[in-house]
């Protein structure tokens, strides 16, 4: 069985670090790897996919890279933002499963 | 462009009343439809998903049914709501399987 393991939980950092949010999964087998982002009491937000066969992918000020072999990824963000603070889940598409694991999230907050 | 609706957004119930959630799709024909639900302090947990019309695969055993009536609306119902019903419900949509998936706003849903 799948699962997936968010560190940290939680993470407060100054406006303009960069950080890196990281996620863990225990079966390598996966098709894809998906950051989400999530603002309280509202729906996901896409922000990147990354195919088994990619190592990272880039958006913006978002970079998630991938290491399947070892079953991870990490999500750096750069110059952080107060618009930046949310929870960041992470989720993998398994094809045992056919269907998305999702961790449980790194509650960011971003402050001035 | 497409769009994914909920309604409604908040709902209260009592234990024992019946429930129905409604999730519909635009602009886009035959997506893949899901039903996930968050509780507190926990990952996503999915539900229900669809790949067409009248097929539904449930994830877990529990309280809830779902219907997909026509290609882009999803509903989610119960017969007599649970306590531990109580929770956010997200529905969310896909062009094939291990793509992206996108989010509606979701629904709380909150059992007395």
């Amino acid at each position: 069985k799948q699962e997936v393991t968010q560190i940290p939980a939680a993470l407060s950092v100054p406006e303009g670090e960069n950080l890196v949010l990281n996620c863990s999964f225990t079966d390598s087998a996966i098709y894809n790897l998906q950051w989400f982002r999530q603002d309280p009491g509202k729906g996901l937000t896409s922000l990147l996919l990354i195919q088994s066969s990619q190592r990272e992918q880039t958006s913006g000020r978002l970079n998630a890279s991938l290491d399947k072999s070892s079953g991870r990824s990490t999500l750096y963000i750069a110059a952080s933002q107060p618009g930046d603070s949310a929870t960041y889940l992470c989720a993998v598409f398994t094809g045992t499963a056919s269907k998305l694991t999702f961790g449980t999230g790194t509650r960011l907050q971003v402050t001035l | 462009s497409q769009t994914i609706h909920q309604w409604p957004a908040t709902l209260v119930q009592p234990v024992g009343s019946p429930l129905s959630l409604e999730c519909t799709v635009e602009g886009t024909s035959n997506p893949n439809l899901y039903w996930y639900r968050q509780a507190a302090g926990r990952g996503l947990q999915l539900l229900f998903y669809s790949v067409g019309i009248g097929q539904i695969s449930s994830e877990v055993p529990q309280n809830l049914s779902a219907s997909r009536p026509q290609d882009r609306q999803f509903i989610l119902s119960s017969k007599k709501l649970l306590l531990s019903d109580s929770g956010f419900y997200l529905c969310a949509w896909s062009g094939v399987q291990r793509e992206t998936q996108y989010f509606g706003p979701g629904t709380r849903l909150l059992v007395l």
